[in-house]
């Protein structure tokens, strides 16, 4: 298996644009985590899914911030409008529930809001 | 609130040394403690797992050990290399399939 994989590794964009973020969790994997990584707080989470229904978003900042996952395959996580202070790592990890939440990580999308 | 505390915040030995970066939880209940890696840019790169019921994890030069009782983890290092420079994350859950709580890292820097 490839891993995670994120996409894109690298968004710049305008305040008050949309920016959309994709994961690819490893096949067979049930739990779905998105986690942001600032200078200031660190790693933490936004949300999370078990078989692509969302258990714990109260970790997503606002409602400008919105999470999905369509199918066991993928997930996005949205933010509009975005804002200079959304500038961060954001880290997609899947598990699967019966291997004691060993989580594996994608490579970040490195997110930086002009 | 459950949280892990990391200290020093940063780290920097010479190489060939042996070290210890610390991990302190609140909660002694855990389920599971994980330190990664992670290099400047990049991802995070699990490093050693240990469940609740073990005490110490072994992989090459790393070692982990598990206190619960006092809520302590450490990550020691032997014969440290230039390569073994990066940020080093504790992480804990409380309960099985969980997110996992991060502590804000211990950055090690090993001198040639």
């Amino acid at each position: 298996d490839a891993g995670v994989i994120q996409s894109p590794r690298h968004e710049v964009t305008e305040m008050g644009q949309e920016v959309t973020l994709r994961c690819k969790p490893i096949s067979g994997h049930d739990y779905l985590f998105w986690y942001r990584q600032t200078m200031m707080r660190g790693l933490e989470l936004l949300i999370y899914f078990n078989n692509n229904v969302p258990i714990d978003d109260s970790g997503m900042p606002e409602d400008r911030f919105s999470a999905k996952m369509p199918n066991a395959s993928f997930s996005t996580l949205k933010i509009q409008p975005s804002e200079p202070r959304d500038s961060a790592v954001y880290f997609c990890a899947s598990t699967l529930g019966t291997a004691g939440n060993i989580q594996y990580f994608g490579a970040g999308t490195r997110l930086s809001v002009l | 609130k459950q949280e892990v505390t990391q200290i020093p915040a940063a780290l920097s030995v010479p190489e060939g040394e042996n070290l210890v970066l610390n991990c302190s939880f609140t909660d002694s209940a855990i389920y599971n403690l994980q330190w990664f890696r992670q290099d400047p840019g990049k991802g995070l790169t699990s490093l050693l797992l240990i469940q609740s019921s073990q005490r110490e994890q072994t992989s090459g030069r790393l070692n982990a050990s598990l206190d619960k009782s006092s809520g302590r983890s450490t990550l020691y290092i032997a014969a440290s290399q230039p390569g073994d420079s990066a940020t080093y994350l504790c992480a804990v859950t409380w309960s099985g399939n969980t997110p996992l709580v991060f502590g804000k890292g211990t950055r090690l820097s090993v001198i040639a």
